[in-house]
């Protein structure tokens, strides 16, 4: 059964610290791993897309790693401000028929950034 | 703005009642998907749409249904509604399926 699991489930930190979120996968055959930010409320929003062969990738303050042997991604924010507190979904998507794919999301990660 | 809209963004309603919900996907985007969240849970995939066509099927009830239309608006219909459908329901749209972009959603509140 694919699954994504991230942790920590939720996460307070003061502004201007750097944390890293967790995402691990058993999700087959992998097609992509996408990290996507959500403010309550409101729908996601992308903030990175990596395939097998990419490594890591940047997104303003946001930079995503991939290891697809240990089927492990992280997400780490740099310098955080008071907007990066929302939840952070960790999203696998395996080839489905050579064509269309199937998502499978985490649950989040809750991030609370503070004074 | 993601290009992907959804009406309405509030619904309240009643047990037992049926509701549709509306999405235009963003311009020339052909697929479009529907998704449930609960209050917090991740999000659930409940269906797919391409062109018109259903092309995959999520943890969707027998008593949703959902449809895409020619100029490719897609509705969500959800009947006998039951305490436990009270969630936001969350529009995406994409081109080849690479990347989502997601409406604001509709929260609805079945009391």
């Amino acid at each position: 059964k694919n699954q994504v699991e991230q942790s920590p489930q939720s996460l307070i930190i003061l502004e201007g610290k750097n944390c890293t979120l967790q995402c691990n996968y058993t999700v087959s055959p992998f097609s992509n791993l996408r990290w996507y930010k959500q403010d309550t409320g409101r729908g996601p929003v992308s903030l990175t897309i990596m395939t097998f062969s990419e490594n890591t990738k940047s997104n303003g303050r946001y930079t995503a790693t991939l290891d697809a042997d240990t089927k492990q991604s992280s997400l780490h924010i740099t310098a955080s401000q008071l907007s990066d507190s929302a939840s952070y979904i960790c999203v696998v998507s395996a080839k489905f028929f050579g064509t269309a794919s199937k998502l499978t999301f985490g649950t989040g990660t809750r991030l609370q950034v503070t004074l | 703005d993601s290009g992907v809209t959804q009406t309405p963004k509030h619904l309240i309603t009643a047990t037992g009642q049926r509701v549709t919900l509306r999405c235009s996907p963003r311009s020339g985007d052909l697929s479009v998907y529907w998704y449930q969240q609960s209050l917090d849970q991740g999000l659930q995939f409940l269906i797919q749409y391409y062109n018109g066509e259903e092309r995959a099927k999520g943890n969707i009830l027998e008593r949703f249904s959902a449809q895409q239309f020619p100029d490719l608006h897609s509705e969500l219909n959800l009947s006998s509604l039951e305490l436990g459908d009270s969630a936001l329901y969350f529009c995406a749209s994409s081109a080849r399926g690479e990347k989502l972009f997601f409406g604001s959603g509709t929260q609805l509140s079945v009391l």
